[in-house]
């Protein structure tokens, strides 16, 4: 079963911050990021490893909480080249990176 | 330089056709996977391969058949095809033990 990640879709305001959710119903090994723009291949953003590891570059940030097997990503101050659709994809156990299993994505559009 | 190439980039076909998709990688990776992106766009994996060697087989149609002459190409043949294979197919590498991975520019197949 493919991890949910809230909210489906959200609109923002150049300069406002979001939070994207990625809830998993079992055990995590790792979290990855992407970020896919329309028409477009999805591109890496980070990973994270262990439970109540951050991490951030940039404005980009993302947190992930392994008993609750959940992951956040935070985009702060967004600016439009932030628009796209981000996936959480999660890594297992029995299979570490080997294979990911990606989240139902989440679709964010930039304003000016 | 190409990183993950595919071809072709769009294929448009008749219901019980055959068809291929290729893929290449120069990055010098081990791992090679073949991912499905509905029109829902959940993105989901259908195979990998690590050094020309099946790891990883999800539950996909036997029409679908993978292969690798070497461990820098991954093509997928599908047989039959069905109204339902309509979607973009999206060829990745990682390097064995690394925890990213490289998407193609994906290979968006229509079925009529």
């Amino acid at each position: 079963q493919q991890p949910v990640q809230s909210p489906q879709a959200v609109i923002l305001r150049e300069g406002e911050d979001a939070v994207i959710n990625c809830s998993s119903s079992k055990a995590l090994y790792s979290v990855h990021w992407y970020r896919q723009k329309h028409g477009e291949a999805p591109i890496f953003l980070m990973i994270l490893l262990k439970g109540g590891e951050q991490k951030g570059h940039d404005k980009i940030s993302a947190s992930f909480n392994e008993k609750k097997q959940q992951s956040s990503l935070y985009l702060t101050a967004s600016q439009l080249s932030y628009s796209g659709t981000y996936f959480c994809g999660t890594g297992s156990p029995n299979f570490g990176n080997e294979k990911l299993t990606f989240g139902t994505g989440t679709r964010l559009t930039i304003i000016p | 330089d190409t990183a993950v190439s595919q071809t072709p980039k769009y294929l448009v076909t008749q219901m019980g056709n055959d068809k291929s998709i290729k893929c290449e990688q120069n990055l010098g990776h081990d791992t090679m996977y073949w991912y499905k992106q509905d029109s829902k766009k959940f993105l989901k994996i259908m195979f990998s391969y690590n050094n020309k060697e099946l790891i990883i087989n999800e539950t996909v149609p036997n029409r679908f058949s993978p292969k690798s002459p070497d461990k820098a190409h991954l093509n997928l043949h599908i047989n039959s095809l069905e109204l339902g294979d309509s979607a973009v197919y999206f060829c990745a590498s990682r390097l064995a033990g690394g925890e990213t991975q490289y998407f193609g520019p994906g290979t968006r197949l229509l079925v009529l």
